[in-house]
């Protein structure tokens, strides 16, 4: 079975600018969660979707958004990029109910 | 205060010794996880626990729920588990909630 696979593994973007992250999480998982890591504040929990909706969502300001497709995949969506927003971005899958999580190898932003 | 807490931040050993991470927690779980990261970013899950202890290979799991504490015990340690360890609790949803992490160094 196919890990969590997140693309890209790298970018940098300019201040201002928007980008957009993907995650395909393990096949029948329809959770996926995105979390933020930076060294200050650590991880972060962004959002979680479930069935195309988003279940949970963290503090985040309106600049972070995502959305979940019919296949489960799902994107996450910066916009007006901050030098801030520079972090590594993980997402989760997990089995429908059941606690445990799945990470892919993340999405490294830089802001320039 | 920090709803998972970790200690020690920073640990350093030499090969072959063994090692243990503390995690406590003040809210009630449905789960407790540890991940490892290694430089250059991917998290693995190595346990999830709800109660007593898990074993696999060279790492021990424990969890002890009326206290909110479980350890990571790592036996007979060698350089290339040399990483970081992070604690994370489930809160009956899939959102997991993380402590700050403990960098594991351990040298040959």
């Amino acid at each position: 079975k196919a890990g969590v696979t997140q693309t890209p593994r790298y970018l940098i973007k300019t201040r201002g600018q928007q980008v957009t992250l993907s995650c395909s999480p393990i096949s029948g998982h329809r959770s996926v969660s995105w979390y933020q890591q930076t060294p200050g504040q650590g991880l972060q929990f962004l959002f979680e979707y479930f069935s195309e909706t988003q279940r949970n969502k963290g503090n985040f300001p309106g600049r972070f958004s995502g959305r979940q497709f019919s296949n489960s995949r799902s994107e996450m969506n910066v916009s007006t990029l901050e030098l801030g927003d520079s972090a590594l971005y993980l997402c989760a899958s997990s089995p429908n109910g059941r606690p445990e999580a799945f990470f892919g190898q993340g999405t490294r932003l830089t802001v320039v | 205060k920090n709803e998972v807490e970790q200690s020690p931040q920073n640990l350093t050993a030499q090969e072959g010794e063994f090692i243990t991470i503390n995690c406590s927690y003040s809210v009630g779980i449905s789960a407790l996880h540890w991940l490892q990261q290694h430089p250059g970013g991917g998290i693995v899950s190595l346990f999830m626990l709800s109660s007593g202890k898990k074993k696999h290979g060279r790492l021990i799991a424990t969890i002890n729920i009326q206290e909110k504490h479980s350890s990571l015990h790592i036996t007979a340690s060698h350089p290339r588990d040399s990483a970081v360890y992070i604690c994370a609790v489930s809160k009956g949803s899939e959102k997991l909630v993380f402590g700050k992490g403990t960098k594991l160094t351990v040298n040959p």
